[in-house]
Parts: C-alpha cells; structure tokens; sequence
C-alpha cells in the first residue's frame, strides 16, 4: 500500500483535459518536490515531469504540472491516442527515508 | 545519446540470488547516480535504492536491506544490483535509472530508464 494516492483509472476524449491528482502527506509532497513518470504499455517508464512542474526536453507541452501543500496534479490537455499509458507520482519520503511512487493511473482517450 | 542497457532475462530458483547489470553510455557515469526500481506483474512500480556512482555510498529501501547490494565499475560504466535469498514475490522486471540530482530543490528524478530484466523466481 502506496503513501501516495492516485485514482486507479481517468479518461477523456481530446478536446478535453484529464486531471490526474496525487495526494500524499507532509512528510512527503508537502515537504519534497514531485515528479511524474509515464508508462506505455510494454515499455519503460519516462520522465514526464520533474521538480512538481518542470518539463524535460521532448515533453509535449500539453503535459502539465502542479503541487500545492500535500497533493500534486498531473494534467494532459487535449489528450492523444498515444498518451494511453499509466502515470506515477513520485516523491522522496522523510518518515520512510526512501522514495515512494503512487499506485498509478490509467489514462484512457476515448 | 544517454542510455542503459540492461542484462538479459533471468530464472532462479528460491533461495537463490541474481546479479542485473547496467551498461550506462553516451555521459559522464560519475556524475550520476543509478536507481533501481522493479515492478511485479501487473503491479506498479517499488524503488529498490540507490548508489552514488562518484563515492559509491549507498541508500536502500527498508524493505530489501541486507538483501540488496548495489555496484558500480567505472572502468566499464556498469552499475550491478544482486538480490539474494531470492522469493516468488521477488518475481518482476527490474530497471535501472539515471539518477539526476538538484542540489537548488534536494530533488531527485530518475532520467532515462533501462529496458528491463525480467527475473522469474520459482521452483
């Protein structure tokens, strides 16, 4: 059981935006930055995002993030056929001493 | 550019250990450190620790200490992960990852991934 929670499932169709929220605690999200890893399937995780809301190069910018007190947001505007894939927030847990992911989250473009 | 390539699949048998390596090409290995995280069937994704490549300190999940024990060889800019006394719910895809560090935020963020190793434990 994750100390990170995520909604097990989200969907959208493109015109739309999909909201993936992450709520954690203080002694992980409210104290340490968050980042978020996606999954295609059958692949390797990639970066999405770091540092609550930075971008690394290559990520379409319909990929968004955010963090305020103990919960973080993953949001994918306009979402492509090719952004189905699962979705982990990440953070360094102070009580744990270690780094903790959400359980994930299934996107689904309908 | 910047990639990891990771060992091939490997099938143990209870008690057993295994030994994954990492190739790690096209940076500065010692600049870096390397993760490793795995994921069971199905499941979602558990990070094992971590090893600072530069001074080869060490920081692993509470779970799996005395269990783990991560490596590095720069002449060869390999990291190695061996598990021991291995179990059927050690039984999962086992990735390495660059770990990049942000000294202005304590940040850490795991930047690119390995393909996988795939362990099977069973009898």
């Amino acid at each position: 059981q994750s100390v990170l929670t995520q909604p097990p499932s989200a969907s959208g169709t493109p015109g739309q935006r999909v909201t993936i929220s992450c709520s954690g605690s203080s002694s992980n999200i409210g104290s340490n930055t968050v980042n978020w890893y996606q999954q295609l399937p059958g692949t390797a995780p990639r970066l999405l995002i770091h540092t609550n809301n930075q971008r690394p190069s290559g990520v379409p910018d319909r990929f968004s993030g955010s963090k305020s007190g103990t919960s973080a947001s993953l949001a994918i505007s306009g979402p492509q056929s090719e952004d189905e894939a699962d979705y982990y927030c990440a953070a360094w847990d102070d009580s744990l001493n270690g780094y903790v992911f959400g359980p994930g989250t299934k996107v689904t473009v309908l | 550019q910047v990639q990891l390539v990771q060992s091939g699949a490997e099938v143990k048998k209870p008690g057993a250990s295994v030994k994954v390596s990492c190739k790690a090409s096209g940076y500065t290995f010692t600049n870096y450190g390397i993760s490793w995280v795995r994921q069971a069937p199905g499941q979602g994704l558990e990070w094992m620790g971590w090893i600072n490549v530069y001074n080869g300190n060490t920081h692993y999940a509470q779970n799996l200490q005395g269990r783990v024990t991560m490596t590095t060889d720069t002449s060869t800019t390999t990291a190695y992960m061996e598990l021991r006394s291995l179990r059927s719910d050690d039984t999962a895809l086992y990735y390495c990852a660059r770990v990049d560090y942000d000294i202005l935020t304590d940040g850490h963020s795991f930047d690119p991934w390995g393909q996988g190793t795939l362990v099977t434990v069973s009898s």
